[in-house]
């Protein structure tokens, strides 16, 4: 079976600060993985991807992940936070090993907010 | 184009209603979803159409019915529904395999009555 953790309900940075949201995972093969940003009322917007190669990924909006197999996890990292990054962010994976249709399987959640 | 759009952006009905949200595609891609979102929780998949066919079904209730009429557009039937049905109806698509983002449209907010 395929896991998602996001331990943290609530990060808190004041603007400027580099930022950090966690997520560690937990497949039987190798790990596709996925961060996603939620806007109130606004549907999920793709941020960046994790498949293979280079651990560390940049995505949209100057954010990027580092993929960590002996950790298990996928923080996901921005340098200088802004006001606007405020939101809520999903971690995802697929497994793999599994079919195509395999549902993407979604942490809890992490709300992040910017203090300005 | 790579954009979702999803009609109505809100609807309310009442339990003895039958109404239906709409989802639309133009990136060309094969595989389309419905999942249900409760507030500051992360989205349910409900169903999966690949190549316009069902692959995928969450053990959704019958009073909630897919239907995929063409590769672009997506349609969630909705009929007798319940109060605690009332969430954030979001329709994906993606070129379909495992390694393949999501693209999602905003959604439309459901208010059962």
């Amino acid at each position: 079976a395929q896991s998602v953790a996001q331990p943290e309900d609530q990060v808190n940075v004041a603007e400027g600060n580099p930022l950090t949201v966690k997520c560690t995972y937990s497949v039987s093969g190798n790990p596709y993985l996925f961060w996603y940003v939620q806007y109130p009322n606004r549907g999920l917007q793709f941020l960046l991807k994790y498949i293979t190669g280079d651990n560390l990924v940049k995505g949209s909006y100057g954010f990027e992940a580092e993929f960590n197999k002996s950790q298990t996890s996928f923080h996901l990292k921005k340098p200088s936070a802004l006001v606007s990054d405020s939101a809520l962010y999903f971690c995802a994976v697929r497994d793999a090993r599994n079919s195509g249709n395999t549902p993407l399987v979604f942490g809890k959640g992490t709300r992040l907010s910017v203090i300005a | 184009d790579t954009e979702v759009t999803q009609t109505p952006k809100h609807l309310v009905m009442g339990m003895t209603n039958k109404k239906s949200l709409k989802c639309e595609q133009h990136m060309g891609h094969r595989a389309m979803y419905w999942y249900k979102q409760k507030a500051k929780k992360p989205p349910e998949l409900m169903f999966v159409y690949s190549y316009e066919k069902l692959s995928i079904n969450e053990s959704v209730p019958s009073r909630f019915s897919p239907e995929c009429p063409n590769s672009s557009l997506l349609n969630l039937h909705l009929h007798a529904l319940q109060p605690e049905d009332s969430a954030l109806y979001l329709c994906a698509s993606s070129k379909g395999g495992l390694y393949n983002e999501q693209f999602f449209g905003p959604g439309t907010r459901l208010t059962v009555l």
